[in-house]
C-alpha cells in the first residue's frame, strides 16, 4: 500500500515549456487535490476532483489544467510554464469531501522554472 | 472569510525542552482544526485534529493541542521534544459544514538542537 505517490520528484523547466505532474493513489479515494506550497505561505488549492471524470477550480487555478481519466490518477498540467510557477506541488486524496475527513498527501514535486 | 495565523515562523529549542507552537484562527462560524507535520522532503501528515468533544486532543507521538474557543486558538504543545521532531508544522481550519476546503497557516519550522 503505497498511499499517494507523485512523479517526478524534481524538475527544472525553461519559461514557456510544458509538463505534466502525475499523482496516483491506491486507497480507492473519491476526492483528489493539487496544492502548491510557497515560502512563508500555507498550501493553496489549485484544482480538485470529486470523482473520476470530474475536475474543478480551486483557489489559484490560473496557468494550470487537470484531468482525472482514471479514479486512481490525477494529472496536473502546465501548458506554458512561468517563473511564478516555481513551487513545491503536493497532491492529496481523501475518501470523501466531508469536513472531518483526513487528507493524505504525497511527497511533493519541486518545480523550478527558469 | 476564515484565516489562520501561526505566530512564529521558526522555533529553535533544545532537546528535552518543552515547546509550544502557536496558532490563532478567525472564523464567524464553527470550524474543525488540524495540525499537520511535514518532515524534510516529505509530504504533510496529519498530526491531530479537533472535531468536537474534549477540547484537548493528543497525538500518538506525545504532542497535544487545546482548542480554546474564546481565544480562537489551537496551540500545539509537547512537554519534551526529540531531535526527530524537527519539522515544519502547519495549523489548518475547515468550516464544519464547508466540506474539504482547508485554510492553512504559513507554517512554523521547529528546529530541535542537541
Amino acid at each position: 500500500n503505497a498511499g499517494v505517490t507523485q512523479t517526478p520528484k524534481f524538475r527544472v523547466l525553461k519559461t514557456g515549456q510544458s509538463m505534466t505532474l502525475l499523482c496516483a493513489q491506491d486507497m480507492n479515494h473519491e476526492y483528489m487535490y493539487w496544492y502548491r506550497q510557497d515560502p512563508g505561505m500555507g498550501l493553496r488549492l489549485i484544482h480538485y476532483s470529486v470523482g473520476e471524470g470530474t475536475t474543478a477550480k480551486g483557489e489559484v487555478p490560473d496557468g494550470y489544467n487537470v484531468s482525472r481519466l482514471k479514479k486512481q490518477n490525477f494529472l496536473l498540467g502546465l501548458e506554458s510554464a512561468a517563473p511564478s510557477q516555481t513551487s513545491v506541488y503536493f497532491c492529496a486524496s481523501s475518501r470523501t469531501g466531508a469536513s472531518q475527513e483526513t487528507q493524505y498527501f504525497g511527497p511533493g514535486t519541486r518545480l523550478l522554472v527558469l | 472569510a476564515q484565516s489562520v495565523t501561526q505566530l512564529d515562523s521558526q522555533v529553535p529549542v533544545f532537546e528535552e525542552a518543552p515547546v509550544e507552537l502557536r496558532c490563532n484562527y478567525s472564523s464567524s462560524v464553527s470550524v474543525y482544526l488540524f495540525w499537520y507535520v511535514q518532515y524534510p522532503n516529505q509530504g504533510l501528515q496529519l498530526l491531530l485534529k479537533y472535531l468536537s468533544g474534549s477540547t484537548l486532543v493528543e497525538s500518538i507521538n506525545g504532542f497535544e493541542a487545546e482548542f480554546n474557543k474564546s481565544q480562537t486558538s489551537f496551540h500545539l504543545r509537547k512537554p519534551s521534544v526529540h531531535i526527530s521532531d524537527t519539522a515544519e508544522y502547519f495549523c489548518a481550519v475547515r468550516l464544519n459544514t464547508g466540506g474539504f476546503k482547508t485554510i492553512f497557516g504559513a507554517g512554523t519550522r521547529l528546529f530541535v538542537k542537541a
